[in-house]
C-alpha cells in the first residue's frame, strides 16, 4: 500500500490565483481530514469527510473547498489563494472503529502564497 | 473549544536518559488522544492511540497514560538515543470528528 499520498510537494501561487491539492489512499479509510500547519504551530482541521458525498466543516474552513466523489480522493480547492494561506497542509485518513481510529498522515505540500 | 498545551515546546537530553512529554486539554469530554512524531519537513507518524476509556497504551519504549479528569496526558520515552529526536505531538479528538493538535515538544537527544 502507498498510503496516503499527496501532490504537488510544492507550490508558490500568486495572490488571487486558484489551485487544488490532491489527496488520494488507497487504504480504503472511510474518513479523510485535511489540516494546515503554520510554522511552530500545531494541525488545525479545515475540512474532514466521513464518506463519499459527505464532508464538514472543521476549525478553520474559510477559504477553501472540498468534495470527496469517491473513497479513495479527497481534494482541497484554494480558490482566491491569499498570503495567510501560506502554509503545510496535510491530508490525513481513518478508520474508525475499535483501535482503528489512528490517523494516518500524508507527507504535505508546502504551499507559498505572493 | 478544545485547547491543547504541551510542555516543554522544547527539550534536549543526554542519551539513554528517561523523559516524559506533557499534553493537557481543556475539555475532558474527549474521543481519543493521539501521539505523533514529526521529523523535519516530514508528514506525521501515529506512535499511539488512547482511547477515552483506557489509561495507557505502551509500544516498545514509549508509554503513554491519560488522565481525562484532570485533562492530562503523558508520553513517557526510555532510554532515549539520537534517533528520537523530532517533533512530539499530541492530538485529542473530540465529538463530531473534531480533532485538535498542540504545538509540540521539540526533542534533541545528543550523543
Amino acid at each position: 500500500n502507498a498510503g496516503v499520498t499527496q501532490t504537488p510537494k510544492f507550490r508558490i501561487l500568486k495572490i488571487g490565483q486558484s489551485m487544488t491539492l490532491q489527496c488520494t489512499q488507497d487504504m480504503n479509510h472511510n474518513y479523510m481530514y485535511w489540516y494546515r500547519q503554520d510554522p511552530g504551530m500545531g494541525l488545525k482541521l479545515i475540512y474532514y469527510s466521513v464518506g463519499a458525498g459527505i464532508t464538514d466543516k472543521g476549525e478553520v474552513p474559510n477559504g477553501y473547498n472540498v468534495s470527496r466523489s469517491t473513497t479513495e480522493d479527497f481534494p482541497l480547492r484554494l480558490e482566491l489563494a491569499a498570503p495567510s494561506q501560506t502554509s503545510v497542509y496535510f491530508c490525513a485518513s481513518s478508520y474508525p472503529g475499535l483501535a482503528q481510529d489512528t490517523q494516518y498522515f500524508g507527507p504535505g505540500t508546502r504551499l507559498t502564497v505572493l | 473549544k478544545q485547547e491543547v498545551t504541551q510542555i516543554p515546546a522544547a527539550l534536549s537530553v543526554p542519551e539513554g536518559e528517561n523523559l516524559v512529554l506533557n499534553c493537557s486539554f481543556t475539555d475532558s469530554a474527549i474521543y481519543n488522544l493521539q501521539w505523533f512524531r514529526q521529523d523535519p519537513g516530514k508528514g506525521l507518524t501515529s506512535l499511539l492511540l488512547i482511547q477515552s476509556s483506557q489509561r495507557e497504551q505502551t509500544s516498545g519504549r514509549l508509554n503513554a497514560s491519560l488522565d481525562k479528569s484532570s485533562g492530562r496526558s503523558t508520553l513517557y520515552i526510555a532510554a532515549s538515543q539520537p534517533g528520537d529526536s523530532a517533533t512530539y505531538l499530541c492530538a485529542v479528538g473530540s465529538t463530531g470528528n473534531q480533532f485538535y493538535f498542540g504545538t509540540g515538544t521539540s526533542l534533541t537527544v545528543i550523543p
